[in-house]
């Protein structure tokens, strides 16, 4: 059984600081990861993606992969309102019949106050 | 471009009633797949479609569910005899292609499925 885990949290941060969320996954032949943004009642909404070990950086989101240690995580500078929401963190199958498919973790929920 | 788009919005149902639910996937986007999010909960995979290969079902949670994708766009959920526990934000996404081991996938606004 494929698992991705997240801290449920929930997550509080003050406005300006670095929200940090972290994800661990079981599948070590996970090849992608990709992290979601979700307002309360709305849909996910893609906001990084990975596929190498390292950091890859966009505006003020930066995702960390190491698969050696089967983690990923994603920071968020100057953290602001706006930031609040559920954090999906999902991972892509390593092949086999559902190329497709991603495995979601459970979300962490950010808070950020002012 | 337009983004994912599903249809409707908000569906409530007597149980025991059939239900069908739309996606419209973004255009050019090849793959498409269905997702189910129940209150508070993470995304539970039900389907995805490739181009014309055989769709993967795996995730379909009973024989109930079933799925189709005309012309290699719309695509059309239909749930039977519908049961409270159905209940739920049925998403789809769809994606440019698919690869091994996962691509970016983008989500429709959703279909809330409320039965009583």
């Amino acid at each position: 059984q494929k698992e991705v885990e997240q801290n449920s949290g929930p997550l509080s941060v003050p406005e300006g600081a670095i929200a940090s969320l972290n994800c661990t996954y079981s599948d070590r032949g996970s090849q992608s990861f990709f992290w979601y943004r979700q307002y309360s009642g709305k849909s996910p909404e893609l906001i990084m993606f990975i596929y190498s070990n390292g950091d890859k950086e966009d505006g003020r989101f930066t995702a960390q992969l190491n698969k050696a240690s089967q983690y990923v995580s994603l920071l968020i500078r100057d953290s602001q309102p706006s930031d609040s929401a559920t954090y999906l963190c999902a991972s892509g199958d390593a092949g086999g019949t559902s190329y497709g498919k991603l495995t979601f973790g459970q979300g962490t929920i950010l808070t950020v106050h002012p | 471009g337009a983004g994912v788009s599903q249809s409707p919005s908000n569906k409530v149902t007597e149980k025991g009633k059939d239900v069908e639910l739309r996606c419209d996937p973004i255009s050019g986007h090849t793959a498409l797949y269905w997702y189910r999010q129940s209150l508070g909960q993470g995304l539970e995979f039900l389907i995805y479609f490739q181009g014309n290969s055989a769709p993967d079902k795996s995730g379909l949670p009973s024989d109930r569910f079933s799925a189709e994708r005309t012309g290699g766009s719309v695509s059309t959920l239909t749930i039977q005899r519908t049961q409270q526990e159905d209940s739920a934000v049925y998403l789809c996404a769809s994606s440019l292609l698919s690869r091994a081991g996962g691509i970016e996938q983008y989500f429709g606004p959703g279909t809330r499925l409320t039965v009583t």
